[in-house]
């Protein structure tokens, strides 16, 4: 069976500074994809970064971007220049499409000063 | 962009009552999931729906069924709540094209069953 791990279950940050939470997975699959979501007090939960399995280049967008580590089965979320809209928890996830696998990890909550 | 609507944001419910969920996408979407989020556990998996008609178990499927009778609607039915069925469920929906793979989820229902 797939499994997420966060080890992190609280991280906190400076506004501007940057933080980089953790995640690994376990999986026998070669073909998968991997995300992060947001899940700010709102309760939606809005995608983050996204990153292909089979792809090595890293994904970024914008003030995100992840270290994806395949042979390790590693996957952090890197944020820059931290805002305190950036304040939520925060999930790792493991997605086979089409295949109904999910996994999520249990989530680590970041909190950002001002 | 894609729009997962579930009709309720918060719901109370007796215990024993037939309780019914129900998730709208607007996109025409194969795939619909249902989850469920406690605190510490992450997001687990109900149940999902390939096609009309069509449903897969998911982790935790006792104490619940689906019904997806028109390809933009997935309900979740609890045919007998009970108290551990207290949590927050969301739906969402994916599509695949190609390589890219997006995955969407609704606001969450909020359920107490009391």
């Amino acid at each position: 069976a797939q499994t997420v791990t966060q080890s992190q279950p609280e991280m906190s940050v400076q506004e501007a500074e940057t933080v980089t939470l953790s995640c690994t997975y376990d999986t026998s699959e070669s073909d998968y994809y991997l995300f992060w979501y947001k899940q700010p007090p709102s309760r939606q939960m809005i995608l983050v970064i996204r990153q292909e399995a089979y792809k090595q280049q890293n994904a970024t967008e914008n003030r995100f971007s992840v270290n994806f580590q395949k042979a390790a089965k590693s996957f952090s979320l890197k944020i820059s220049d931290s805002q305190l809209g950036d304040a939520a928890m925060y999930f790792c996830a493991y997605i086979i499409p089409n295949a109904g696998k999910s996994t999520f990890g249990d989530g680590t909550t970041l909190t950002v000063k001002p | 962009d894609v729009k997962v609507t579930q009709s309720s944001r918060y719901l109370v419910k007796r215990t024993g009552e037939k309780v019914f969920l129900e998730c709208v996408q607007d996109m025409d979407h194969e795939n619909m999931f249902w989850y469920r989020q406690d605190p510490g556990l992450g997001l687990r998996l109900i149940y999902f729906s390939y096609d009309v008609k069509m449903k897969e178990k998911g982790d935790i499927p006792e104490g619940y069924s689906v019904s997806r009778e028109k390809k933009e609607r997935f309900s979740l039915i609890l045919e007998s709540a009970s108290t551990n069925q207290t949590s927050m469920y969301l739906c969402a929906s994916s599509w695949w094209d190609r390589k890219r793979y997006g995955y969407t989820f609704g606001s969450g229902t909020r359920l107490t069953v009391v």
